[in-house]
């Protein structure tokens, strides 16, 4: 059946070691979103991508890079550079720009903690 | 700054009770908005959702109210049930050339259902 999947599940992280979140969905959705979950606060939007080959910055992107190849994939690389990298993170698809009003569709999440 | 806001970080209602979680917005360019409902360790699962042209909308135990003049909408069950006990999440997007692609979140308000 149709989903969104986020690999691994809980995930740890060396101090200035570069980690990468794997989602992929096989909804046929245009649009893909990475958020960040924090304790006690909503979900923020890091990055999205509209289409294959194209991402915008969200509202949180630095110290994060993200790719679209495929319009399956859509990988979030937290690197270094970002300074508290503990958090819930969240991937979620929608149809995009070729429907208006539609929901998006959350993975499961990815729990990254810094050893 | 908080552009969707929920006031309220927790609400306890009887089983077969009606559960109402409110949401307010600053915004006046959100034109779409969503409740999600979420569970520990898991991604949040789309529940309704209302367009700025309605003042309600309706799927089975759940009707979601606007009110645009005062920036507010509510979510109610009804019937309260166990398994409705999670965290819900508003959520709000502006219309753009793009479709509704940026969601802004609120913080999240515990429902707990008491048997």
């Amino acid at each position: 059946d149709g989903g969104i999947t986020q690999s691994p599940k809980y995930l740890f992280r060396k101090e200035g070691q570069n980690v990468t979140l794997s989602c992929e969905q096989n909804l046929n959705h245009d649009a893909m979103y990475w958020y960040r979950q924090d304790p006690g606060q909503g979900l923020r939007l890091i990055y999205y991508s509209q289409i294959v080959n194209d991402f915008q910055k969200g509202d949180i992107a630095e110290g994060y890079s993200v790719s679209r190849e495929k319009k399956e994939s859509f990988p979030l690389t937290v690197t270094s550079a970002q300074k508290n990298p503990t958090a819930f993170y969240l991937c979620a698809s929608s149809m995009g720009r070729s429907r208006s009003n539609q929901p998006q569709h959350f993975g499961d999440g990815t729990r990254l903690s810094i050893l | 700054d908080q552009q969707v806001k929920q006031n309220s970080p927790s609400l306890s209602v009887q089983e077969g009770r009606i559960s109402i979680l409110n949401c307010d917005y600053t915004n006046s360019m959100f034109d779409y908005f969503l409740w999600y409902k979420k569970y520990p360790a898991e991604g949040p699962t789309f529940l309704i959702s209302i367009s700025s042209i309605k003042d309600k909308n309706e799927d089975g135990r759940f009707t979601v109210f606007l009110n645009k003049s005062a920036k507010h909408l509510s979510l109610h069950i009804v019937p309260s049930q166990p398994g409705d006990s999670a965290v819900y999440f508003c959520a709000a997007s502006p219309i753009s050339n793009f479709g509704n692609e940026k969601l802004t979140f609120g913080t999240g308000t515990r429902l707990t259902i008491i048997p």
